[in-house]
This record gives C-alpha cells, sequence and structure tokens, in this order.
C-alpha cells in the first residue's frame, strides 16, 4: 500500500530564506507526482507535475524534483515571500487503474516577515 | 475560464437527511472523483468515475453514492449523512492517462 510522508509536518522562516520541502513515498511504481498548495478554507491549487519519467519541474521561484528509485522528491522554494504562507502537499498517482491520488499529510509553511 | 466548481461550498445539516454535493468540469475531462479531507487522516478518496455511467468505489465509499449521466457532472450523494461525514470535501478531474489532476475549491459539511 502507498504511503506518502512530509516531514516536518510545520515550518516556519523570515522572509528571503530559500526553502526545500520533502515528500517521500513508499512505492516507487507512480506514474506522476503532483505537489499542491492549499490555503485555510481553500481548495487544492496545483503547482508543479513531475512525471515519473522526469527528473525536476520548474514554475518561476518553484522548482521540484523526484527521485523515483529512491520514493523522494522535493519543492525548492526560491526568495520566500509571506505570500507563500500555506499547506504544501505532494501527492502520488499510483498504478492499479484507479487513477488515485495517494496525499501526504501536507506540510503548513509561515513565511514571516 | 477552466474550473472545477462545487456546490454548496458550506453546507450544515443534521443527521439523516438526504443532500447532495454538485461538481462540475467544463475542460472534458473524462476521470473525475471526490475525496474527504481530515485533520490528522490527510485526502482519501471516496468514489470516481473514469467515463459517463462509469464509477467505482474508492478507499472510504461507505455512506456516499455518486451518478455519472454526463460528462461534465459528478453529484456526491450522503442518502443519510451521519456525524463521521463531517469533513471537506473536494472533487477533482483530469484526462485519463495519469494526467493532472484539477481539483474544486472544496465543499466544508457539518452534519449535527
Amino acid at each position: 500500500k502507498q504511503e506518502v510522508t512530509q516531514i516536518p509536518a510545520a515550518l516556519s522562516v523570515p522572509e528571503g530564506e530559500n526553502l526545500v520541502l520533502n515528500c517521500s513515498f513508499t512505492d516507487s511504481a507512480i506514474y506522476n507526482l503532483q505537489w499542491f498548495r492549499q490555503d485555510p478554507g481553500k481548495g487544492l491549487t496545483s503547482l508543479l507535475l513531475i512525471q515519473s519519467s522526469q527528473r525536476e519541474q520548474t514554475s518561476g521561484r518553484l522548482n521540484a524534483s523526484l527521485d523515483k528509485s529512491s520514493g523522494r522528491s522535493t519543492l525548492y522554494i526560491a526568495a520566500s515571500q509571506p505570500g507563500d504562507s500555506a499547506t504544501y502537499l505532494c501527492a502520488v498517482l499510483t498504478q492499479g487503474g484507479s487513477e488515485k491520488l495517494v496525499f501526504g499529510k501536507g506540510m503548513k509553511l509561515t513565511v514571516n516577515p | 475560464e477552466a474550473q472545477v466548481t462545487q456546490n454548496p461550498r458550506y453546507l450544515i445539516t443534521v443527521t439523516g437527511k438526504k443532500l447532495t454535493v454538485t461538481c462540475s468540469q467544463n475542460m472534458n475531462h473524462e476521470y473525475m472523483s471526490w475525496y474527504r479531507q481530515d485533520p490528522g487522516l490527510g485526502l482519501r478518496q471516496i468514489y470516481y468515475s473514469m467515463n459517463v455511467e462509469v464509477t467505482d468505489k474508492g478507499d472510504v465509499p461507505e455512506g456516499y453514492k455518486v451518478s455519472r449521466k454526463e460528462k461534465r457532472n459528478f453529484p456526491l450523494i450522503l442518502e443519510s449523512p451521519s456525524p463521521n461525514q463531517t469533513s471537506l470535501y473536494f472533487c477533482a478531474s483530469s484526462f485519463v492517462g495519469y494526467h493532472e489532476q484539477f481539483f474544486g475549491p472544496g465543499t466544508r459539511l457539518t452534519v449535527l
């Protein structure tokens, strides 16, 4: 059974720091991995999608990498801003026919001005 | 604008009173899915649909029903809601074939 872990559960940093958010998964048989952002009381916003054949994806200040063989992904946020404060979730799309996303429990990020 | 919409966004109801949460997408996606999000448990899949008239159970289907009569709509039905169904519900859609999934804004349901 696929399990996705995000450690730590929360992180508080001063503005301007470069951040690395970690995600690990137990079964390397995945099709892709998505990073999402969730603001309080809001829905999930897709940030980056990495296909299993890819090593990384970039969007603006965000860069996500994937090491499928070791079951790890990282989301790098450059020059963090208070507006980056949110909960970040990673999810893997597992093989098995249901196209189900298996989510980590998320990491709550607070960027202080 | 390409989007997934859900209605209502907030709902407070009482045990046993049937309700429906609607989900609609305008991206011509074949795949649609419902998740619930609970503190400490994360997001879990309830039901999914690979196309019109094709639905199947996810990890936590008990107490829920779905239908897929049209490609764009995928309503979630709670025939007899109970307090343990108090949760934040998300609808998602994508093209079939392991593509990026897009989520609706969520429906916060409270069952008293």
